[in-house]
This record gives C-alpha cells, structure tokens and sequence, in this order.
C-alpha cells in the first residue's frame, strides 16, 4: 500500500506570495493532518480534517487554511507569506483520527523557503 | 489539554549500551501516547504506541516503552545501541476526548548520538 505523498517537495516562494501544499494519504484514510516543524517551534499542529471537514484547529492566523476533497486529499494553503513561515509543512492521515488510538502515518514534507 | 516534556534534549551513547529516553506528559484525559524517530531529512516514522493494553510496549528494532500512570512517564528504552538509531525521536501525546481530533501534541525531540 502507497504511503502519505506530498506535493511539492521544496518550495522557494518570496514574502507576500501566497503557496499551496498538497497531500493524499494512504488508501482507505478518511482523517489528514498538518503539521508545521521549525527548529525553534518544534512541531505544532495546524488542523485536521475528516470527511472534508474541519474537526480542529490549531494556534496558527488566519493566513493558514485548508481543505479536503471527497477522495480524502488535502491541501493547505498560506497566504502573504512571511519570513517566519519557512518550514518543513509535514501532512498525516489516519484512519478515523478519532479517540480511538489510531496512529498517524506521516508523508516525507514540503520544504518551504520564504525570501 | 494535553502536554508532553521530554527531559533531555540530547543523548549521547556508546554503540551496544542501553538507551534511556525520558518522557513526560500531560492530559485532562486517557492519553494515547507514541514515539515517532526522524532521521535526517527523512520523514516521521512510528517506533511504538501505547493503547492502554499492556503498560509494557515493544516496538520496532527493538525499542520499548512502559506507560507509568502514576509518574505521568512513558519513557523509551533500548537494551542496545545500534549507530543505525542515531535520529531525533519525538514522545507523543493525543488526548482521548475533548476537541483532540487529529491532534497529536509532539515533544521538543531528544536528538541521539550513538559513538563507535
């Protein structure tokens, strides 16, 4: 079975651009989740979705958003890029993302530069 | 809400002695807890994961965990260190409740050196 894909692998953007990451998760994965890791905020999350819904949210301005489509894939997009949104975007799916101890299996990353 | 600390930022061990890497959490409910490693621009893999099954949980490679509820700890073990397992590795929690869909809560890493 494929694992989770990320589209692109590296991005070079300049400030105030906006910029689209996409991810497809496993087959038969209904929940995806973003993340964002820098090395001084460590990994944080972004949101979830499920069943192209947004479940949850996390700390991040409204510059950041999402969604999903009806075959499961996402994409997140960010707006009037700044020099602090330089990343390593990482995306996960899971089954259900539920309480029920499904662990998230994680894509390779998109690498975004923001000049 | 859910936190976890993870108490040593680096760990440094010779090849073939034990690895101890501690954990440390937080959760208003019954926490799911894992340990993810990355290696150097690789992404996240999955060592173990606890389910509430066994306090003792094995992993991949031989890596365990014990889930202690009364010191909130879920610290990560190895009897043997391999140059192969020098990465960073993340202690996760996701509360089992609340608002936590899809959210795991990730430590600030412990980055392993395994010496020849």
């Amino acid at each position: 079975k494929a694992g989770v894909t990320q589209t692109p692998r590296y991005l070079i953007k300049t400030r105030g651009q906006q910029v689209t990451l996409s991810c497809s998760p496993i087959s038969g994965h209904r929940s995806v989740s973003w993340y964002q890791q820098t090395p001084g905020q460590g990994l944080q999350f972004l949101f979830e979705y499920f069943s192209e819904t947004q479940r949850n949210k996390g700390n991040f301005p409204g510059r950041f958003s999402g969604r999903q489509f009806s075959n499961s894939r996402s994409e997140m997009n960010v707006s009037t890029l700044e020099l602090g949104d330089s990343a390593l975007y990482l995306c996960a799916s899971s089954l259900r993302g539920g309480w029920d101890y499904n662990e998230q299996f994680f894509g390779p990353g998109t690498r975004l530069t923001v000049l | 809400a859910q936190s976890v600390t993870q108490l040593d930022s680096h760990v440094s061990v010779s090849e073939g002695t034990p690895v101890l890497l501690r954990c440390n959490y937080s959760s208003s409910y019954s926490p799911s807890l894992f340990w993810y490693v990355q290696h150097p621009n690789k992404g996240l893999q999955l060592l173990l994961k606890y389910t509430s099954a066994a306090t003792l949980v094995k992993g991949i490679n031989g890596f365990e965990a014990e889930f202690k509820k009364s010191e909130t700890s879920f610290h990560l073990t190895k009897p043997s260190a391999h140059m192969s397992d020098a990465a960073e590795y993340f202690c996760v929690v996701s509360d089992q409740g609340g608002t936590s869909y899809g959210k795991l809560t990730f430590g600030q890493g412990t980055i392993l050196t395994v010496h020849p």
